[in-house]
Formats: structure tokens, sequence, C-alpha cells
């Protein structure tokens, strides 16, 4: 079972709606990320951050918006996709910032826009 | 810029035998870190094995051991006594810039025959 738990798992949402994505992490880690993996396309880094404090925007459009309200919770607030934003979003924690420690990942939420 | 590749966009191996995926890299960083993902359908990353720019041997985590050969920039995952459960997406990646970031590769599809 992971540690880091990510819901929806499934999602489909029209170009108009607002949704989010929440993804929680209970293994005492100060780093939490967001990444995109689209059909055919490495994973993408959207996100980082690191004790609460967004230290990564890795050129995401604005209608993908963050919020890391504790170090244990990152939301992933969507408005306004467009179909080629259908994609598996992944959520990731780290024990902290730049040690030689893997990332551990949430089992992700499955992305459509109709 | 930092770069990941994986060329083997698919591979099978018989079950029982042993398989190599093949990973390069290309960074000017001197410190870096190599981790090797392995993605089932269900969509979750789970974590196989790392390898530090500085480490002296090879890694090894049971039927994983990564192949560093530092002057040639790849890092290769070989997995022993291939299983049925070992067919799923496998992802190179690279941990660099002092943060936790990790960069990925496109994937291989490793399809494990009984």
């Amino acid at each position: 079972e992971t540690g880091v738990t990510q819901t929806p798992r499934h999602l489909v949402m029209g170009m108009t709606n607002k949704k989010s994505l929440k993804c929680e992490q209970h293994l005492g880690h100060n780093a939490m990320y967001w990444y995109k993996q689209s059909a055919k396309k490495p994973l993408e880094l959207m996100f980082v951050y690191n004790f609460k404090e967004q230290t990564e925007n890795n050129s995401v459009p604005s209608r993908f918006s963050p919020e890391c309200p504790n170090s244990s919770h990152l939301f992933l607030h969507l408005h306004t996709l467009q179909p080629e934003d259908s994609a598996l979003y992944l959520c990731a924690s780290s024990p902290e910032w730049g040690g030689d420690t893997e990332a551990f990942f949430g089992q992700g939420t499955r992305l459509t826009v109709v | 810029a930092q770069k990941i590749t994986q060329t083997q966009p698919g591979m099978f191996v018989q079950e029982k035998e042993a398989v190599t995926l093949d990973c390069t890299y290309d960074t000017s960083d001197p410190s870096y870190g190599l981790f090797w993902y392995k993605q089932p359908s269900s969509g979750e990353m789970i974590f196989l094995i790392y390898q530090g720019s500085y480490d002296q041997q090879n890694a090894t985590e049971g039927r994983y051991s990564l192949n560093f050969q530092k002057a040639r920039k790849s890092a290769n995952l070989v997995i022993s006594a291939s299983q049925l459960g070992d067919s799923a997406m496998y992802f190179c990646a690279m941990r660099h810039n002092a943060g936790n970031m990790l960069t990925f590769g496109g994937g291989t599809r490793l399809m494990v025959k009984p």
C-alpha cells in the first residue's frame, strides 16, 4: 500500500468545469510534487513544494493552480482545461529537499477533459 | 540541460531469464543521482533502485542491479530471473540541481512471456 494517496483515481470533466485533485501523505515528508504523465511523453514536473512553500513552477499554465496548506496535503485546482490536458497526474513526496532519497509516488489521477 | 534517454520503447523477455533495460543520461552537474522506477498498469510509480554519482560500486536490490558506467553516462537496469509480475513500464530518472526534482526518460515497456 502506497504511503501517498491521491483522490480521485479517475476524473472526467468538461472544459468549463472547476475541479480539484487531492494528494495526501503521512510519511512525514517535507517536499511534495505534482507531475503530469501524458501518453507517449516523459513525466513532466509541474510544481514543487518544500515545507509548504512553492519552490518550482515549471512553466505550467495558470489553469492549473496548486495549493499546499500543510506538509501532508497538496492540491491541484483545475479550471477551464483543454482536451490536451488529459493525462495521468501523479503526486509524489520525499523526505527532504536535496537529499539522496527517492520520491514516493501516489497511484495518480487519470484526468479526461471532454 | 539534463536529459535522460531510454532507447527501448518495448521489450520482451522469457520468464526466469535476465533482461537489461538501457538508460543513458546527460548532465554537467558533478553530483547527481540515478533512479529506476516501475509503473504497473495501476499507475503508481514504484521505486526500485538508486545509484549516486560518487558511489564506487554498482547498486543492487534483490533481483535488481544497476550497471553504472559513469564514463559512458549509462545506468542500465538489470532484472534477473524475470517474473510475470515484472511486466510493466520502467522509467529511468535523474535527480539534479541540488534539489529533489527528477527528470524522467521516456520509459521502456517490459513484457514477460510465460
